[in-house]
């Protein structure tokens, strides 16, 4: 199955400062999501970005999709400590079976 | 509250003695799936399920075994456990059509 891949795999910033991360993927989608997981716990499902949408907001967070170059990038405005966590993108494949692929993971760290 | 739910949250076990997670969801979702989490390899689906008696496999099946039963159950069964399964194990759910996932909040498994 494809995976999203995230870039850069761990970043660090201080807190106020913007996060950008990028994911790449590889097939066609039916949609790309991102999710949080904070130290090993469950992920939670941030936003939701469909194939047909090139940008979406969520509070401090907004998400870019550009499906000509296959990559999405998440960006949190105005960091927070309790930002720090890992970030995910999954990718919802376009044949319907309803599978999400999952990327590594980026680890990002909010220095208070 | 709609969640979903993963018991046992910590499972040390021997090599070879069946044991069985359980999942369960409140929230009528028709889709559940199990995930394992391992450092460096991000998320891997094992088993799916699309609705109650339709099961199928994810890209890492190999030692595991699921059934559905009924809408909100969707255990994992190892039967014979290795210690290559040691690992982080999620259970999630959602309504259909790739939509966001709910995720349990996690089974952390040793086998020695």
């Amino acid at each position: 199955s494809q995976q999203g891949e995230e870039d850069p795999q761990a970043l660090s910033i201080q807190e106020g400062e913007n996060a950008t991360m990028n994911c790449s993927y590889k097939t066609s989608i039916n949609n790309l999501q991102w999710y949080r997981q904070n130290s090993g716990r469950g992920l939670v499902h941030l936003i939701l970005i469909r194939s047909n949408e090139r940008e979406k907001h969520s509070g401090r967070l907004r998400v870019t999709l550009d499906t000509s170059k296959k990559s999405s990038s998440l960006l949190i405005t105005a960091s927070r400590a309790a930002d720090t966590a890992s970030y995910f993108c999954a990718t919802a494949d376009s044949y319907g079976n309803n599978r999400l692929a999952f990327g590594k993971g980026n680890q990002v760290v909010v220095i208070p | 509250e709609a969640q979903v739910t993963q018991n046992p949250r910590y499972l040390i076990t021997v090599t070879g003695k069946k044991l069985t997670v359980t999942c369960s969801q409140n929230m009528n979702h028709e889709y559940m799936s199990w995930y394992r989490q391992d450092p460096g390899l991000g998320l891997r689906q094992i088993y799916y399920s699309m609705n109650v008696e339709v099961t199928d496999k994810g890209d890492v099946p190999e030692g595991y075994k699921v059934s559905r039963k009924e809408k909100r159950n969707f255990p994992l069964i190892l039967e014979s456990p290795s210690p290559n399964q040691t690992s982080l194990y999620f259970c999630a759910s959602t309504p259909g059509t790739a939509g966001p996932l709910h995720f349990g909040n996690g089974t952390r498994l040793t086998v020695t």
